[in-house]
C-alpha cells in the first residue's frame, strides 16, 4: 500500500520561501509510469494543481506559479519536495502531495493527508 | 488553460437517492477526466478515472460517463458517507485543472 506524508513548517513569513517534503512509502519515486505531484487548497476553496515531476527529473508547473515553483526528487530518500518562493498571504493553503499514475491515463491515485501552511508575519 | 465547470455547485439529497453531477470542459479532453470525493478535513479520494473506469475499492454505486467536453458522475442509492464535495479534473494537458467542486448535502 502506497503512502505519502507531507512535512514542513506550518508558518512561513511573507516574502520567504515555503519548503515542503513528501515522503513516499510502499513504493519507489524512481519507478517509471508515475509522476509525483503537488496540489493545494486555500481554506474553504477548491483544488489547485501546482506541478509535478517524474522519475528522470522532468517537471511541469502551473503557469500561474511557474516563476516561483521548484519541484525536485531525492531518490536516495524516496522523497520529493516543493519550494515556493516569495510567498504572500494568498499562498496560505493546505498543501497535498500525490502520486499521479502516468501510464496512458493520468490520475491522482494516492494522496498525502495534507499539511496547512499559513503565510503570516 | 482548460477550464472545468461543474454543475450544480451544491445539491441536497436524501439517503437512497440517485444523483448526477456534471462537468464540462472548455475544449475537448477526450476521456482524460477523473472524479474525486473530498470529505471535510480529509484529502481527496479518487473515484473514477478515464471518465468511466472505477478505481479499485470504490463501490459500484459510483459511475462515470462522457467524452469530449461533457461528463457526468452518477451516484446510485446514496449512503451517509457520500455526503461530501466532489471534484472533476482534466489530465489532457497541463496545467491539470479541477472543477470548482460540487457540495452534496443531506436534505
Amino acid at each position: 500500500q502506497v503512502q505519502l506524508q507531507e512535512s514542513g513548517p506550518g508558518l512561513v513569513k511573507p516574502s520567504e520561501t515555503l519548503s515542503l517534503i513528501c515522503t513516499v512509502s510502499g513504493g519507489s519515486v524512481s519507478r517509471g509510469s508515475y509522476y509525483w505531484s503537488w496540489i493545494r487548497q486555500p481554506p474553504g476553496k477548491g483544488l489547485e494543481w501546482i506541478g509535478n515531476i517524474y522519475d528522470r527529473g522532468g517537471t511541469s508547473y502551473n503557469p500561474s506559479l511557474k516563476s516561483r515553483v521548484t519541484v525536485s526528487v531525492d531518490t536516495s530518500k524516496n522523497q520529493f519536495s516543493l519550494k515556493l518562493s516569495s510567498v504572500t498571504a494568498a499562498d496560505t493553503a493546505v498543501y497535498y502531495c500525490a502520486r499521479d499514475y502516468g501510464s496512458g491515463w493520468y490520475y491522482l491515485d494516492y494522496w498525502g493527508q495534507g499539511t496547512l501552511v499559513t503565510v503570516s508575519s | 488553460d482548460i477550464q472545468m465547470t461543474q454543475s450544480p455547485s451544491s445539491l441536497s439529497a436524501s439517503v437512497g437517492d440517485r444523483v448526477t453531477i456534471t462537468c464540462r470542459a472548455s475544449q475537448s479532453i477526450s476521456s482524460y477526466l477523473s472524479w474525486y470525493l473530498q470529505q471535510p478535513g480529509k484529502a481527496p479520494k479518487l473515484l473514477i478515472y478515464a471518465a468511466s473506469s472505477l478505481q479499485s475499492g470504490v463501490p459500484s454505486r459510483f459511475s462515470g460517463s462522457g467524452s469530449g467536453t461533457d461528463f457526468t458522475l452518477t451516484i446510485n442509492s446514496l449512503q451517509p458517507e457520500d455526503f461530501a464535495t466532489y471534484y472533476c479534473q482534466q489530465s489532457y494537458s497541463t496545467p491539470r485543472t479541477f472543477g470548482q467542486g460540487t457540495k452534496l448535502e443531506i436534505k
